[in-house]
């Protein structure tokens, strides 16, 4: 069974642009979940989509949103670039939440120039 | 709010060394009590669980055990080898009405020599 994949798995990007980061979950899993990773904030939850609606979100200002589709593959923007969003993004996928266990994808390094 | 402490680190230890790492968690309610680990250049991997109390989880050889009255989840293993080197996550998963939220440790990295 394929892992949860995410693309791509690179991007460097300069303040002011938006960035779209793309996340396929296990096959058969319905829980999407957001992470940043940075040196100095460590892993922070962003948000949690569930059949397709948004069911949690972290502390993070509304330039960051996110979607998921009917496939339960998601999307995860962030719109007006900052340095400080230069991090390493992470998907992870569950069955259905709650207390399932979550799979993280390799990530998406971004660096903001 | 709910929370997870590690030790800071780097540890380093020799090749066959005993490894132990500190968690502790502050948490409402009964939560689920996880180890990650990340190798450079990869995401999480999950290394082991632990559901309620008293619970051991294991896995390659790590062990950890949930403990309710020390609110602890202390990551050990006997003998280490290089291919161990990794940075290791404590995390808990705050669970309420179906959210699924995982709040995690500032991470400890293990270096290994041989």
């Amino acid at each position: 069974k394929a892992g949860v994949t995410q693309t791509p798995r690179y991007l460097i990007k300069t303040r002011g642009q938006q960035v779209t980061l793309s996340c396929s979950p296990i096959s058969g899993h319905r829980s999407v979940s957001w992470y940043q990773q940075t040196p100095g904030q460590g892993l922070q939850f962003l948000f949690e989509y569930f059949s397709e609606t948004q069911r949690n979100k972290g502390n993070f200002p509304g330039r960051f949103s996110g979607r998921q589709f009917s496939n339960s593959r998601s999307e995860m923007n962030v719109s007006t670039l900052e340095l400080g969003d230069s991090a390493l993004y992470l998907c992870a996928s569950s069955l259905a939440g709650g207390k399932n266990i979550q799979y993280f994808g390799a990530g998406t390094r971004l660096s903001v120039l | 709010g709910n929370s997870v402490t590690q030790m800071e680190g780097p540890v380093t230890l020799s090749e066959e060394a005993f490894l132990t790492i500190n968690c502790t968690y502050t948490a409402t309610g009964y939560p689920s009590l996880f180890w990650y680990v990340q190798y450079p250049g990869e995401g999480l991997q999950l290394l082991l669980k632990a559901t309620k109390a008293d619970d051991k989880g294991s896995n390659k050889g790590f062990e950890a055990t949930y403990r309710k009255e020390t609110t602890s989840f202390h990551l050990e293993k006997g003998s280490v080898q290089v291919s161990d080197s990794a940075v290791y996550f404590c995390a808990l998963i705050q669970f309420s009405g179906g959210y699924n939220k995982l709040i995690f440790g500032a991470g400890t990295r293990l270096a290994v020599h041989p």
